[in-house]
């Protein structure tokens, strides 16, 4: 089944500690990006990719790195977290041509204490 | 002003009618562009791409008014399952594929 898959789903830390969010596309698609969705702000974007190795800022990206190692995965890393970053993420992947629509994950609900 | 802008609703509905919403973008480089769905807490999920001559997926209608920058999405017969919030993507394309999204509006289809 073609899909993109994040982990964890729920995710409650501390100040502080470091995560990583996962997320993996089997499409073999050369576009990946990461959102952060807030009630009132909507779906906004934190860093994108458009293929191995090239990654770029979105919107939002203070406080977030990336990497993009192999086309499958594009991880979402919180060095340090903090309250503000509270929300829900996801990860979406597409084909490069403009005109191709975004497939989601199922998104992860980070609480940051 | 806002690169996409929807009306946030909540939009009230009975079961069976017929209901509009529009979306409006500023960039006039635009190049293509989407309604999804997205159910409280869930991700959203594509609806239909919108095409240049306007396209229809069963109940569902959408154009694109590219001289007054906007999209529209028409929904007739409404069921209680499309209660939901739909969003617009706008992708202004090009090299950097940037694509922009609406709030949303939410609809509630009541009986």
């Amino acid at each position: 089944e073609a899909q993109v898959t994040q982990n964890p789903r729920y995710l409650i830390t501390v100040t502080g500690k470091k995560l990583t969010v996962t997320c993996s596309q089997n499409m073999n698609h050369e576009y990946m990006s990461w959102y952060r969705q807030d009630p009132g702000l909507g779906l906004r974007q934190i860093y994108y990719s458009m293929n191995v190795e090239v990654t770029d800022k979105g919107d939002v990206p203070e406080g977030y790195k990336v990497s993009r190692k192999e086309k499958r995965n594009f991880p979402l890393i919180l060095e340090s977290p903090s309250p503000n970053q509270t929300s829900l993420y996801f990860c979406a992947s597409k084909m490069r041509a403009a005109n191709s629509p975004l497939h989601f994950g199922n998104g992860t609900r980070l609480t940051v204490t | 002003r806002k690169e996409v802008e929807q009306d946030p609703g909540p939009f009230n509905v009975p079961e069976g009618a017929t209901v509009a919403f529009n979306c409006t973008y500023s960039n006039s480089a635009s190049q293509s562009f989407f309604w999804y769905r997205q159910d409280c807490r869930k991700e959203p999920k594509l609806l239909m791409s919108v095409y240049s001559s306007g396209n229809e997926d069963g109940r569902f209608t959408a154009q694109l008014n590219r001289a007054s920058q906007y999209i529209s999405l028409l929904i007739r017969d409404s069921k209680l399952s499309d209660s939901a919030t739909y969003l617009c993507v706008v992708n202004v394309g090009g090299g950097g594929n940037k694509l922009t999204f609406g709030t949303g509006t939410q609809l509630k289809v009541e009986l």
